[in-house]
């Protein structure tokens, strides 16, 4: 499968704990977004990454939440000390971007976390 | 106001027939216009991507945008059970420039009866 995947697929974890997910884009795209989706809601745009710069953040990701992309390739995100709020489906989108040219955005399967 | 409004439905149609989804939309900046189709408990796919205003067609899909309106459409025919999803319409100011992040609307749940 050449798409974008992404691992958990599904997390459950205590208030207070500590989480990280995983995003692997498609193979050549250096752009790479992510995005929480909530019950009922659009998503909502997190973060993004160009290699590994990340050069945009929402007011969404709030201190507790962190995010990297160290070789340009995989990306992570954590979110530290967990509050119930955070629970919704987060997902990783990647694009190629090259000067001059317009790439559509695609989706991986999302992960759902759950805070209990 | 949101910047982008977009009715949740659900929207209940017999198979076979057209199929109308809107959304309007606040900041007149927006230049991109996508529709993506969303399965239950996946990822949202891209179906249809437009610049600026006009109309575009792909297969039973035709996309609108009107920006003297702020008002953007697809339009399915021939609708099938396997089109029921929900459809969530996205924007962006510049979409493979320096920013390029998407403004999503809230979907519109779609059901296809047989």
């Amino acid at each position: 499968d050449t798409g974008v995947s992404q691992n958990p697929r599904h997390k459950i974890t205590k208030r207070g704990q500590n989480v990280t997910f995983r995003c692997d884009p498609i193979s050549e795209h250096n752009r790479l977004y992510w995005y929480r989706q909530t019950l009922g809601q659009g998503p909502e745009f997190l973060t993004y990454f160009q290699n590994e710069a990340q050069l945009e953040k929402s007011r969404l990701l709030s201190d507790r939440f962190s995010a990297e992309r160290p070789k340009g390739s995989f990306s992570t995100l954590e979110i530290q000390r967990t509050e119930q709020g955070d629970s919704a489906m987060y997902l990783c989108a990647s694009s190629l971007s090259l000067t001059g040219s317009n790439y559509e955005q695609y989706f991986g399967p999302g992960t759902r976390l759950t805070v209990t | 106001q949101k910047e982008v409004e977009q009715d949740p439905g659900p929207l209940s149609v017999p198979e076979g027939a057209i199929v109308s989804l809107n959304c309007t939309y606040s900041n007149s900046a927006f230049q991109y216009f996508m529709w993506y189709r969303q399965y239950s408990r996946k990822g949202p796919e891209l179906l249809m991507y437009t610049y600026s205003s006009g109309n575009k067609e792909d297969g039973r899909f035709t996309a609108q945008v009107d920006k003297s309106s702020k008002y953007i459409s697809l339009f399915i025919r021939d609708s099938q059970p396997s089109d029921s999803a929900t459809y969530l319409c996205a924007m962006s100011v510049n979409y493979g420039g320096s920013q390029g992040n998407l403004i999503f609307g809230k979907g519109t749940k779609l059901s296809v009866k047989p």
